[in-house]
């Protein structure tokens, strides 16, 4: 069965360094998310991304953030300068064009640890 | 804006039994999709079943159920026949019904299945 990939599994970075998170949607999905979960709060929306622009973002989703598609298999999710807060479990998630096919599919997610 | 709403912060349940998880929500909407997510100690957000509003048939996945009340704007989560691996934090999720919708999740409920 088609799955999202993510990669690393668990980043530690220093404060004020650059992250790149990276995930793989499943093949035929067109709409990519990317959602982030502080240890112990709920699931929260950062982004979607659909025909190589951002369709929605949250207030979270600051200048400090950006999302690319750099081919056409990856989806990535770049922190300039990161915080101590932005410590959290980020999720890739993927879906497809509407109808049954509009099931978000999460990937495993990447333990973002800022120091 | 829309709001997800579990007022169940834990639940538990013996092994065979048993356990429904609530969630309401709010929204002006007349048409939009609700969802289950689980997400086990690995912290992996697996979909467990999806609710359609204009369906008025409740969703039924081999041993979870809802019971989707759109008046009420309810959505329960029934688990029935509980196993170990059941125990998890369980997420109910609304999304408007255009295609590449941004989920909204509630703050979760933990269940411990005891044996």
């Amino acid at each position: 069965e088609p799955e999202v990939t993510q990669t690393p599994s668990h980043q530690v970075t220093q404060m004020g360094q650059e992250v790149i998170l990276r995930c793989v949607p499943i093949s035929n999905h067109l709409y990519f998310y990317w959602y982030r979960q502080i240890l112990g709060q709920k699931v929260e929306f950062l982004v979607s991304f659909y025909n190589n622009e951002i369709s929605e973002k949250s207030e979270i989703f600051d200048d400090q953030f950006s999302v690319e598609r750099p081919d056409g298999s990856n989806f990535t999710l770049k922190i300039r300068s990161t915080k101590l807060e932005d410590s959290a479990m980020y999720f890739c998630a993927s879906s497809g064009t509407g109808g049954a096919a509009d099931t978000q599919y999460f990937g495993p997610g990447t333990r973002l640890t800022v120091l | 804006a829309q709001t997800v709403t579990q007022s169940q912060p834990e639940m538990s349940v013996q092994e065979a039994e048993t356990v429904t998880l609530s969630c309401t929500y709010d929204t002006s909407e007349s048409d939009y999709y609700l969802f289950w997510y689980k997400q086990p100690p690995s912290r992996q957000m697996i979909l467990v079943i999806r609710q359609e509003a204009y369906k008025q048939q409740n969703a039924t996945e081999n041993r979870f159920s809802v019971n989707f009340q759109k008046a009420a704007k309810s959505f329960s989560l029934k688990i029935s026949d509980s196993q170990l691996g059941d125990a998890a934090m369980y997420f109910c999720a609304y999304r408007r019904i255009r295609a590449g919708n941004m989920l909204t999740f509630g703050g979760g409920t933990r269940l411990m299945v005891k044996p």
